[in-house]
């Protein structure tokens, strides 16, 4: 059974441009979420996808979006790229309804850097 | 809304002492409590987790967290720690209505000292 895997491991990207994360989710699972860590702090919820569809979000602007596909893959995508993007950017999973009691597995993350 | 409070950001222990991380939430219902560890490179991997039921939970890796709500809290335990568990803690909370997210606190580092 593989885990979760995002892709790249590190990117820099310099200011307004867009930038797309991705993450595999670890098989079976219908569910994923993706979660900001800047430096120093604990991660943030930006949204979750569950069956393809929006399931929840967290005060992010809308220049932060996603996709789930049908093979339970998803993108992170951010436009107009600022500074304070720079962040790890972390992927978890999860089985089943999505609700909070799932176990929520989380990938290494993408580290952005933002110039 | 909720919030997660974790008070210690650095703390340094000596291998094979027993070490304490505490947490403190705070969340209107019962909450849906989360520890995480976090490794250099590495994602988040759960230690343990608390719906409901026994107040003491225990987890991977030797820990074990105990949940008081009269202190709102729910603090992680180790009696002896070992080098590997050099590593950032994270604790959290959920909730099972509206949005599916995780709140996390800031986290504290541990350092073990040989």
């Amino acid at each position: 059974e593989t885990g979760v895997t995002q892709s790249p491991t590190h990117l820099i990207k310099t200011r307004g441009q867009q930038v797309t994360l991705r993450c595999s989710s670890q098989s079976g699972h219908n569910t994923v979420s993706w979660y900001q860590q800047a430096l120093g702090q604990g991660p943030q919820f930006i949204f979750q996808y569950y069956r393809e569809e929006e399931n929840g979000r967290g005060n992010f602007p809308p220049r932060f979006s996603g996709l789930q596909f049908p093979n339970y893959s998803s993108e992170l995508n951010v436009n107009a790229l600022e500074l304070d993007d720079s962040a790890l950017y972390l992927c978890a999973s999860s089985l089943a309804s999505g609700g909070i009691t799932d176990t929520q597995y989380f990938g290494p993350g993408t580290r952005l850097t933002v110039l | 809304a909720q919030s997660v409070t974790q008070p210690d950001i650095h703390i340094t222990v000596s291998e094979g002492a027993s070490l304490e991380l505490r947490c403190n939430y705070s969340y209107g219902a019962t909450p849906y409590l989360f520890w995480y560890v976090q490794s250099p490179g590495q994602g988040l991997q759960l230690l343990l987790k608390y719906f409901s039921g026994d107040t003491l939970v225990q987890g991977i890796k030797g820990f074990e967290a105990e949940f008081k709500r009269s202190q709102s809290s729910f603090n992680l335990r180790k009696p002896s720690v070992h080098w590997s568990d050099a590593a950032e803690y994270f604790c959290a909370v959920g909730m099972d209505t509206g949005r599916r997210a995780l709140t996390f606190g800031s986290g504290t580092r541990l350092q073990v000292q040989p």
